[in-house]
Protein backbone atom coordinates (compact mmCIF):
# COMPACT_ATOMS: atom_id res chain seq x y z
CA UNK A 1 0.00 0.00 0.00
CA UNK A 2 1.02 3.34 -1.04
CA UNK A 3 1.54 5.74 2.10
CA UNK A 4 3.45 8.10 4.28
CA UNK A 5 4.57 7.10 7.46
CA UNK A 6 5.67 8.79 10.87
CA UNK A 7 6.65 7.72 14.44
CA UNK A 8 6.00 8.23 16.86
CA UNK A 9 2.52 9.19 16.33
CA UNK A 10 2.03 10.73 19.95
CA UNK A 11 5.16 12.58 21.82
CA UNK A 12 5.68 14.00 24.92
CA UNK A 13 8.98 15.56 25.91
CA UNK A 14 10.77 18.47 28.46
CA UNK A 15 12.42 21.33 27.13
CA UNK A 16 16.15 20.81 25.47
CA UNK A 17 15.81 17.07 25.23
CA UNK A 18 16.71 16.05 21.32
CA UNK A 19 14.59 13.96 19.40
CA UNK A 20 13.88 13.12 16.02
CA UNK A 21 10.38 12.53 14.37
CA UNK A 22 11.17 9.92 11.62
CA UNK A 23 9.24 9.97 7.68
CA UNK A 24 9.37 7.23 5.23
CA UNK A 25 7.39 6.93 2.02
CA UNK A 26 7.39 3.65 -0.23
CA UNK A 27 6.16 5.80 -3.48
CA UNK A 28 9.95 6.39 -4.75
CA UNK A 29 9.07 10.08 -4.11
CA UNK A 30 11.34 12.62 -5.07
CA UNK A 31 9.81 15.41 -2.94
CA UNK A 32 9.29 15.44 0.62
CA UNK A 33 8.41 18.05 3.08
CA UNK A 34 7.28 18.90 6.44
CA UNK A 35 5.00 20.71 7.94
CA UNK A 36 3.36 21.67 11.37
CA UNK A 37 -0.11 22.80 11.99
CA UNK A 38 -1.49 24.88 15.34
CA UNK A 39 -4.89 26.23 15.45
CA UNK A 40 -5.54 29.80 13.47
CA UNK A 41 -2.78 29.27 11.49
CA UNK A 42 -2.99 26.26 9.02
CA UNK A 43 -0.28 24.30 8.16
CA UNK A 44 3.03 26.27 7.96
CA UNK A 45 6.55 24.66 5.77
CA UNK A 46 9.34 23.59 7.91
CA UNK A 47 11.58 22.00 5.23
CA UNK A 48 11.30 20.31 2.45
CA UNK A 49 13.39 18.44 0.12
CA UNK A 50 13.20 17.85 -3.64
CA UNK A 51 15.74 14.72 -3.94
CA UNK A 52 18.10 13.23 -1.90
CA UNK A 53 20.99 15.95 -0.30
CA UNK A 54 18.60 18.65 -1.85
CA UNK A 55 17.12 20.53 1.43
CA UNK A 56 15.45 23.74 1.39
CA UNK A 57 13.69 26.14 4.39
CA UNK A 58 10.30 26.27 4.28
CA UNK A 59 8.49 29.27 6.43
CA UNK A 60 9.52 28.50 9.84
CA UNK A 61 12.76 26.32 9.82
CA UNK A 62 14.18 28.19 12.94
CA UNK A 63 14.70 25.44 15.73
CA UNK A 64 14.02 22.38 13.55
CA UNK A 65 16.72 20.28 11.50
CA UNK A 66 16.67 17.69 8.47
CA UNK A 67 18.35 15.39 6.58
CA UNK A 68 17.69 13.65 3.38
CA UNK A 69 20.47 10.76 2.87
CA UNK A 70 18.10 8.48 1.11
CA UNK A 71 14.92 9.11 -1.22
CA UNK A 72 12.80 7.19 1.72
CA UNK A 73 13.68 8.87 4.39
CA UNK A 74 13.02 12.51 5.83
CA UNK A 75 13.52 12.81 9.39
CA UNK A 76 12.76 15.89 11.28
CA UNK A 77 15.07 16.58 14.18
CA UNK A 78 14.17 19.18 17.35
CA UNK A 79 17.99 19.40 18.95
CA UNK A 80 16.73 21.27 21.67
CA UNK A 81 12.72 21.63 21.59
CA UNK A 82 10.73 23.99 23.56
CA UNK A 83 7.24 24.63 24.23
CA UNK A 84 6.53 26.50 21.19
CA UNK A 85 6.93 24.08 19.11
CA UNK A 86 4.58 21.76 20.85
CA UNK A 87 2.54 21.26 17.35
CA UNK A 88 1.07 18.73 14.88
CA UNK A 89 3.39 17.91 12.32
CA UNK A 90 3.08 16.70 9.23
CA UNK A 91 5.38 14.71 6.60
CA UNK A 92 4.26 14.65 3.47
CA UNK A 93 5.76 13.72 -0.48
CA UNK A 94 4.69 13.71 -4.21
CA UNK A 95 6.58 12.52 -7.30
CA UNK A 96 8.11 15.82 -7.91
CA UNK A 97 7.08 19.08 -7.58
CA UNK A 98 4.22 19.62 -5.57
CA UNK A 99 2.79 22.17 -8.10
CA UNK A 100 2.65 19.20 -10.48
CA UNK A 101 1.95 16.18 -8.80
CA UNK A 102 -0.15 15.56 -5.76
CA UNK A 103 1.54 15.49 -2.56
CA UNK A 104 0.76 12.78 0.03
CA UNK A 105 0.84 13.25 3.88
CA UNK A 106 1.13 11.26 6.65
CA UNK A 107 -0.81 10.52 9.43
CA UNK A 108 0.48 13.00 11.64
CA UNK A 109 2.92 12.99 14.94
CA UNK A 110 1.46 15.18 18.05
CA UNK A 111 4.48 16.20 19.86
CA UNK A 112 3.95 18.25 23.04
CA UNK A 113 7.39 19.74 25.03
CA UNK A 114 6.89 20.86 28.25
CA UNK B 1 6.10 36.00 -0.76
CA UNK B 2 3.26 34.61 -1.25
CA UNK B 3 -0.26 34.22 0.96
CA UNK B 4 -3.06 32.52 0.57
CA UNK B 5 -6.28 34.14 3.06
CA UNK B 6 -9.23 32.14 3.96
CA UNK B 7 -11.58 34.95 5.91
CA UNK B 8 -14.18 32.59 7.01
CA UNK B 9 -12.82 30.48 10.07
CA UNK B 10 -15.75 28.25 10.92
CA UNK B 11 -19.16 28.22 9.14
CA UNK B 12 -22.46 26.05 10.22
CA UNK B 13 -25.14 25.14 8.12
CA UNK B 14 -27.62 22.72 8.15
CA UNK B 15 -27.82 19.45 6.19
CA UNK B 16 -28.92 19.97 2.41
CA UNK B 17 -27.70 24.07 2.08
CA UNK B 18 -24.88 24.92 -0.37
CA UNK B 19 -22.32 26.21 1.46
CA UNK B 20 -19.13 28.17 -0.43
CA UNK B 21 -16.32 28.10 1.31
CA UNK B 22 -13.52 31.73 0.23
CA UNK B 23 -10.13 31.42 -1.11
CA UNK B 24 -8.02 34.49 -1.63
CA UNK B 25 -4.56 34.25 -2.75
CA UNK B 26 -1.06 36.33 -3.29
CA UNK B 27 1.36 36.02 -5.84
CA UNK B 28 3.73 37.86 -7.75
CA UNK B 29 3.91 35.02 -10.62
CA UNK B 30 2.47 33.97 -13.37
CA UNK B 31 2.66 30.29 -12.92
CA UNK B 32 1.45 29.18 -9.59
CA UNK B 33 -0.97 25.99 -8.60
CA UNK B 34 -3.87 26.09 -6.38
CA UNK B 35 -5.13 23.08 -3.89
CA UNK B 36 -7.76 22.20 -1.81
CA UNK B 37 -7.60 19.72 0.71
CA UNK B 38 -9.78 18.53 3.61
CA UNK B 39 -9.05 17.33 7.06
CA UNK B 40 -12.11 15.26 8.65
CA UNK B 41 -12.03 14.95 12.52
CA UNK B 42 -9.93 11.76 12.10
CA UNK B 43 -7.24 14.02 11.62
CA UNK B 44 -5.65 13.06 8.30
CA UNK B 45 -5.20 15.45 4.97
CA UNK B 46 -7.23 14.37 1.90
CA UNK B 47 -6.63 16.04 -1.17
CA UNK B 48 -9.28 17.23 -3.39
CA UNK B 49 -8.39 19.36 -6.06
CA UNK B 50 -5.40 21.47 -8.15
CA UNK B 51 -5.64 23.81 -10.68
CA UNK B 52 -2.45 25.48 -11.98
CA UNK B 53 -2.92 29.51 -12.98
CA UNK B 54 -3.58 28.76 -16.79
CA UNK B 55 -6.60 26.73 -16.50
CA UNK B 56 -9.87 29.33 -14.90
CA UNK B 57 -11.68 26.69 -16.17
CA UNK B 58 -14.65 26.03 -13.14
CA UNK B 59 -14.57 22.34 -12.06
CA UNK B 60 -17.11 20.08 -10.98
CA UNK B 61 -17.31 16.80 -9.24
CA UNK B 62 -20.28 15.28 -7.95
CA UNK B 63 -21.48 17.59 -4.90
CA UNK B 64 -18.12 19.61 -4.88
CA UNK B 65 -17.22 22.48 -7.31
CA UNK B 66 -14.44 24.92 -7.49
CA UNK B 67 -15.03 28.61 -9.43
CA UNK B 68 -11.14 30.12 -10.43
CA UNK B 69 -11.24 33.60 -11.07
CA UNK B 70 -7.41 35.40 -12.04
CA UNK B 71 -9.35 38.62 -11.90
CA UNK B 72 -10.38 38.51 -8.05
CA UNK B 73 -7.51 36.45 -7.26
CA UNK B 74 -9.93 33.57 -5.54
CA UNK B 75 -10.16 30.56 -5.98
CA UNK B 76 -13.66 29.41 -4.19
CA UNK B 77 -14.99 26.05 -3.13
CA UNK B 78 -18.92 25.31 -2.92
CA UNK B 79 -20.37 22.24 -1.39
CA UNK B 80 -23.78 21.35 -2.83
CA UNK B 81 -26.83 19.64 -0.91
CA UNK B 82 -23.75 19.35 2.08
CA UNK B 83 -23.74 16.35 4.18
CA UNK B 84 -23.12 15.68 7.60
CA UNK B 85 -19.91 13.94 6.26
CA UNK B 86 -18.68 16.85 4.61
CA UNK B 87 -17.84 18.38 8.29
CA UNK B 88 -14.14 19.50 8.39
CA UNK B 89 -11.68 21.48 7.95
CA UNK B 90 -10.77 22.78 4.78
CA UNK B 91 -7.53 24.27 3.36
CA UNK B 92 -7.03 26.17 0.04
CA UNK B 93 -2.80 26.04 -0.70
CA UNK B 94 -0.97 27.50 -3.43
CA UNK B 95 2.48 27.11 -4.64
CA UNK B 96 4.43 28.00 -7.84
CA UNK B 97 7.58 27.74 -9.54
CA UNK B 98 9.44 30.91 -8.85
CA UNK B 99 9.23 29.80 -5.15
CA UNK B 100 11.30 26.85 -5.92
CA UNK B 101 8.57 24.22 -4.35
CA UNK B 102 7.44 25.88 -1.11
CA UNK B 103 4.31 25.36 -0.27
CA UNK B 104 1.99 27.63 1.09
CA UNK B 105 -1.66 27.33 3.35
CA UNK B 106 -4.56 29.31 4.32
CA UNK B 107 -5.67 28.94 7.98
CA UNK B 108 -8.25 26.92 7.25
CA UNK B 109 -12.09 27.04 6.93
CA UNK B 110 -14.00 24.82 10.05
CA UNK B 111 -17.04 23.67 8.29
CA UNK B 112 -20.14 22.04 10.46
CA UNK B 113 -22.83 20.35 8.69
CA UNK B 114 -25.58 19.83 11.38
CA UNK B 115 -28.32 17.45 10.77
Amino acid sequence: EAQVTQNPRYLITVTGKKLTVTCSQNMNHEYMSWYRQDPGLGLRQIYYSMNVEVTDKGDVPEGYKVSRKEKRNFPLILESPSPNQTSLYFCASSQQGPGYYEQYFGPGTRLTVT
Amino acid sequence: AQKVTQAQTEISVVEKEDVTLDCVYETRDTTYYLFWYKQPPSGELVFLIRRNSFDEQNEISGRYSWNFQKSTSSFNFTITASQVVDSAVYFCALTSDNYGQNFVFGPGTRLSVLP
